[in-house]
């Protein structure tokens, strides 16, 4: 069965840091990938998706990057944290046939906390 | 551009009571809907999804949505109850055809009385 690994679960940084959030599948393989935010109240934001190595698709522009260096792995960076990075940070893959038309199975999360 | 609406932020019931969550959808075409349930400091969890067929779709926890294309509608609804669907639910819709975005509604926080 597939299983979707997100890390870490909790992170405390201060402003201006740097970030990195990796995100891994396993038991698929040429998944679509995604990250998003989720603010209280907000609903979920698509911030990146990824449909296949080094495709990165940005849905708002921002201080963050996505990169996917392996077919299952995603990652989420920033250069400079700001404090309106803070949040809950959570990866989703589908599979990768069609155009998604096929459900998205999300990680745990993590939750950033920007100092 | 599509959208969902989920009227009713925050609903308390009594455990044993039955539930509906109510989803309004705005699409151009036959939408995928999806709800997913989500428990504090945890990720989202698949209910259930409806692509086409029947309208009324059974998923997992024994929770069931029911598609009404005239209302575009789909609202979750469970029989009975139990203390541990306490956790907050989000109904989805999308993508559009060559797109990969899901579009979710704000969530609704179900709460349940012992």
């Amino acid at each position: 069965s597939q299983t979707i690994h997100q890390w870490p679960a909790t992170l405390v940084q201060p402003v201006g840091s740097p970030l990195s959030l990796e995100c891994t599948v396993e038991g698929t393989s040429n998944p679509n990938l995604y990250w998003y935010r989720q603010a209280a109240g907000r609903g979920l934001q698509l911030l990146f998706y990824s449909v296949g190595i080094g495709q990165i698709s940005s849905e708002v522009p921002q201080n963050l990057s996505a990169s996917r260096p392996q077919d299952r792995q995603f990652i989420l960076s920033s250069k400079k944290l700001l404090l309106s990075d803070s949040g809950f940070y959570l990866c989703a893959w589908s599979g990768g046939w069609g155009f998604g038309n096929q459900p998205q199975h999300f990680g745990d999360g993590t939750r950033l906390s920007i100092l | 551009a599509q959208s969902v609406t989920q009227p009713d932020i925050h609903i308390t019931v009594s455990e044993g009571a039955s539930l509906e969550l109510r989803c309004n959808y705005s699409y151009g075409a036959t939408p995928y809907l999806f709800w997913y349930v989500q428990s504090p400091g945890q990720g989202l969890q698949l209910l259930l999804k409806y692509f086409s067929g029947d309208t009324l779709v059974q998923g997992i926890k024994g929770f069931e949505a029911e598609f009404k294309r005239s209302q575009s509608s789909f609202n979750l609804r469970k029989p009975s109850v139990h203390w541990s669907d306490a956790a907050e639910y989000f109904c989805a819709v999308g993508p559009y055809a060559g797109s990969y975005q899901l579009t979710f509604g704000k969530g609704t926080k179900l709460s349940v009385i012992p």
